[in-house]
This record gives structure tokens, sequence and C-alpha cells, in this order.
């Protein structure tokens, strides 16, 4: 068990919708990350909070935002969903700079 | 941008054998490389982390090297077992001030007995 938890496990919406994905981090660590992994892109970053702030921002699209709130968890907002962005959804977390990274074990997206 | 790439999608060997992975990366050599291992549906779990400065690191059956010239890392199981049939992934930095990482799109590794 990595410590972080990733809500809800399955998703199905249809096109056009707007989906919230919830993530909560392992117990001390400050930073998250959100990667989109399909079958033919793997695994991409798609952007980094850090203690509340925005850190680095990756292939995340402008229908897609995400923050991190005090209590450090963060959601991830996807809005006018395409069939594209079906996907497993991964959140991870880490302590500091150069730290492994502890994932979650994803949202499943389905788009139809 | 920096990239990574894990040139073989699949590898198979038998029981018992020394299971070899490359990564290949671009631009500056990053501070550390990170590899992970991942099993269908679920996420990445972190195995191994090698800085610039060590050549080699080992942890159990695991061995892995970092070299600067040849912008590259090898990942080797020795002794594998069917258990460690799973999907390997490189990691280095997204950028040179940040703590990102970005991934390779792995190496898919079966171990037949």
């Amino acid at each position: 068990d990595s410590g972080v938890t990733q809500t809800p496990k399955h998703l199905i919406t249809a096109t056009g919708q707007r989906v919230t994905l919830r993530c909560s981090p392992r117990s001390g660590d400050l930073s998250v990350y959100w990667y989109q992994q399909s079958l033919d892109q793997g695994l991409q970053f798609l952007i980094q909070y850090y203690n509340g702030e925005e850190r680095a921002k990756g292939n995340i699209l402008e229908r897609f935002s995400a923050q991190q709130f005090p209590d450090l968890h963060s959601e991830l907002n996807l809005s006018s969903l395409e069939l594209g962005d079906s996907a497993l959804y991964f959140c991870a977390s880490s302590v500091d700079r150069g730290s492994p990274l502890h994932f979650g074990n994803g949202t499943r997206l389905t788009v139809t | 941008s920096q990239k990574i790439e894990q040139n073989s999608e699949a590898l198979n060997i038998q029981e018992g054998k020394t299971a070899t992975l490359t990564c290949n990366y671009t631009n500056y050599s990053p501070a550390y490389l990170q590899w992970y291992r991942q099993d269908p549906g679920r996420g990445p779990v972190f195995l191994l982390l090698i800085r610039e400065n060590e050549k080699e690191k080992r942890k159990e059956r695991l061995k892995v090297t970092f070299d600067t010239t040849l912008k590259q890392s090898l990942f080797h199981i020795t002794a594998s077992q069917p258990a460690d049939s799973a999907t390997y992934l490189c990691a280095r930095d997204f950028n040179q001030a940040g703590t990102a990482l970005i991934f390779g799109k792995g190496t898919t590794l079966s171990v037949s007995s």
C-alpha cells in the first residue's frame, strides 16, 4: 500500500461532460503529481503541486485543471470530455526534490 | 525538452536468466534516474534511484547502472523469476528546476518457467 488514495476507481461518462478526480497524498508528502496513462502514449506528466502552489506543468490540456487544497489533497478537473480522454489517471506524491514518487492505483476514466 | 526512451517494448526470458533493460536519455545529464515496476491496472512502484555520480546501485537481485557518456542506464534483474514479470519504467527529471518526473514508455518483461 503506497499510502496514496485516489477516488473514484472507475468513472464512466459521456462526451462533453465534466468530472473531478480526487487524490489524498501519503502522510507527510507535500508534492502531488498527476499523470495520464493511455496504451499508446505511456505515462504522461500533467501537472505538479507543492504545498498548494503549482510547481511544474507538463502536457496538460486547457480543458483540464487541478488544484491542491490546504489539507494537501488534490483534485483534477476534466471538462468538455472527448473520447480520447479515456485513460488511467494516476496521482503520485513525494516528500522532496529527488525523492521517489508514490503512486495511487489510479482512476480509470471511460468517455462514451 | 527532455526525452527518455526505452527501446525495447517487450523482453522474454527464461527463469533463472538475467534480464537487462535499457533506458536512454537526451539533453543534459539528469541528477538522478529512477526505475519503477508497474503491474497491469496498478500504479507504478518505486524500485531504485541512481544519482549522476554513482556508477552502479544494487538492491537484492536488482542492479542499475548510469553511464553519462552513453547517456544510458541499464537495469538488471538476476536469477529472474516468473513473479518478476511486469512492465519496468525508467524516469528522469522533467526540468532542471522541478521535482517532477517524466517516464519512458516502459519495457514489458515476461519470465517463463
